[in-house]
């Protein structure tokens, strides 16, 4: 079982504003990176740190933490942001890397 | 440009030693605060980070599976190696190397994977 808890599936209607979540209690202590995964690709890094975006990354993607709680918005989704959202960070060690167990998005 | 693409047999019988490079290009493994890691995702599961060596030499295993792993560099060559023994079905999986980028704007430094290989499937069948 993963360190990282994820809701399994989120679903929001185009054009809308959705939050995928992620908590544990390593995030306390460190950040967390957000991989977008479509079907049959490799994951894209979309947010790191706490709201830094890569190069090429669309600015309706935000990421925020609170407590022991990660969270990555996108404001106004679109039909090409259904896919599989993962959370990674540091598990209660620090020494390890841990992924969530994903949550998958469905536009609508 | 940073690129990196694994490379390895795609069916492997169980009990077999499990042999996969990660050959990259646009970086070196030299740089400080470099690394190159190994994330795998069974069909249809969760991304499974399993191991992660940095340009010092420093690695990391999953605790989970940290008997069963050896990861490598080869500077020279731009490659990292990753050994898995004793492989079973349940090892069936999507292999995935990535860059590990470092951002010292924060404390303690914080690491991310930027960039992916495309993955190479391996299946565990007699």
């Amino acid at each position: 079982s993963s360190e990282l808890t994820q809701d399994p599936a989120v679903s929001v209607a185009l054009g809308q504003t959705v939050r995928i979540t992620c908590q544990g209690d390593s995030l306390r202590t460190y950040y967390t990176s957000w991989y977008q995964q479509r079907p049959g690709q490799a994951p894209v890094l979309v947010i790191y740190i706490k709201n830094k975006r890569p190069s090429g990354i669309p600015d309706r993607f935000s990421g925020s933490s609170s407590g022991n709680t990660a969270s990555l918005t996108i404001t106004g989704a679109q039909a090409e942001d259904e896919a599989d959202y993962y959370c990674e960070s540091r598990d209660s060690s620090g020494d390890h890397v841990v992924f969530g167990g994903g949550t998958k998005l469905t536009v609508l | 440009q940073i690129t990196l693409k694994e490379s390895g047999p795609t069916l492997v019988t169980p009990t077999q030693t499990l042999t996969l490079t990660c050959t990259f290009s646009g970086f070196s493994l030299s740089t400080s605060g470099v690394g190159v890691g190994w994330i795998r995702q069974p069909p249809g599961q969760a991304l499974e980070w399993l191991a992660l060596i940095y340009w010092d030499d420093d690695k990391r295993y999953s605790p989970s599976l940290r008997s069963r792993l050896t990861i490598t560099k080869d500077t020279s060559k731009d490659h990292v190696v990753l050994t898995m023994t004793n492989m079973d079905p349940v090892d069936t999986a999507t292999y995935y190397c990535a860059h590990r980028e470092v951002d010292y704007s924060v404390s303690p430094p914080f690491y991310y994977f930027d960039y992916w290989g495309q993955g190479t499937l391996v299946t565990v069948s007699s």
